[in-house]
């Protein structure tokens, strides 16, 4: 399995901009959930998903960030429009969910995508 | 919801020493508790985790211990390597209103000094 594929890698882009960070969760996973990562707030859950049905979004900052899943094989978080505090690695990772037992499994994360709002 | 608070926020060991990160969490619920570790420039992967339903975990030099009456949950690394050195986040998830949801510590920087 190739894991948890994001991208880009990289994103730099200019104030005001759409930005669309994308993620390939791993195959058979039910849940999948976006964070967002700085040094000043660590890492921060934003939004996820279970069988591409969001969940909970109370992590969104605003109205500027949206996401979606359109099937189980990818999800889209668009920021629009991108502002210079946005700029952080944002993170998608994949889980199975529960497990028969009702105990939770281990998140697996993609490599982020890093972004750059100048 | 759940609330994790993690400490220390910053380790400095010498090598072959051992390092405990403390962690508590609020939700009685909580019934999962893995632990990642994020390289710098990397992703965060699973190092351990700990099921409530059991008091300790070990694997090699790394352990786990949790404490379900307390709710808190440890991490013990003994003989400490430089490549050791990295960023540390404990979770808590489970319970009805957090199926498949973790919520993160703020994470520990650990150094192992040469």
């Amino acid at each position: 399995d190739a894991g948890v594929i994001q991208s880009p890698r990289h994103e730099v882009t200019e104030m005001g901009q759409e930005v669309t960070l994308r993620c390939k969760p791993i195959s058979g996973h039910d849940y999948l959930f976006w964070y967002r990562q700085t040094m000043m707030r660590g890492l921060e859950l934003l939004i996820y998903f279970n069988n591409n049905v969001p969940i909970d979004d109370s992590g969104m900052p605003e109205d500027r960030f949206s996401a979606k899943m359109p099937n189980a094989s990818f999800s889209t978080l668009k920021i629009q429009p991108s502002e210079p505090r946005d700029s952080a690695v944002y993170f998608c990772a994949s889980s199975p969910g529960p497990t028969t037992s009702s105990y939770n499994s281990p998140l697996h994360f993609g490599n982020g995508t890093r972004l750059t709002v100048t | 919801g759940e609330n994790v608070e993690q400490h220390p926020s910053t380790l400095s060991v010498q090598e072959g020493d051992s390092a405990v990160i403390k962690c508590t969490y609020s939700d009685s619920a909580s019934n999962y508790f893995p632990w990642y570790k994020q390289e710098l420039g990397k992703r965060p992967q699973l190092i351990i985790d700990i099921r409530s339903n059991v008091g300790e975990k070990k694997d090699q030099r790394i352990a786990v211990t949790l404490n379900k009456t307390a709710k808190h949950f440890s991490l013990h690394i003994t003989e400490t390597q430089p490549e050791d050195s990295a960023v540390y986040f404990c979770a808590a998830s489970g319970g009805v209103s957090n199926a498949g949801k973790s919520t993160f510590g703020d994470g520990t920087t650990l150094t192992v000094k040469p």
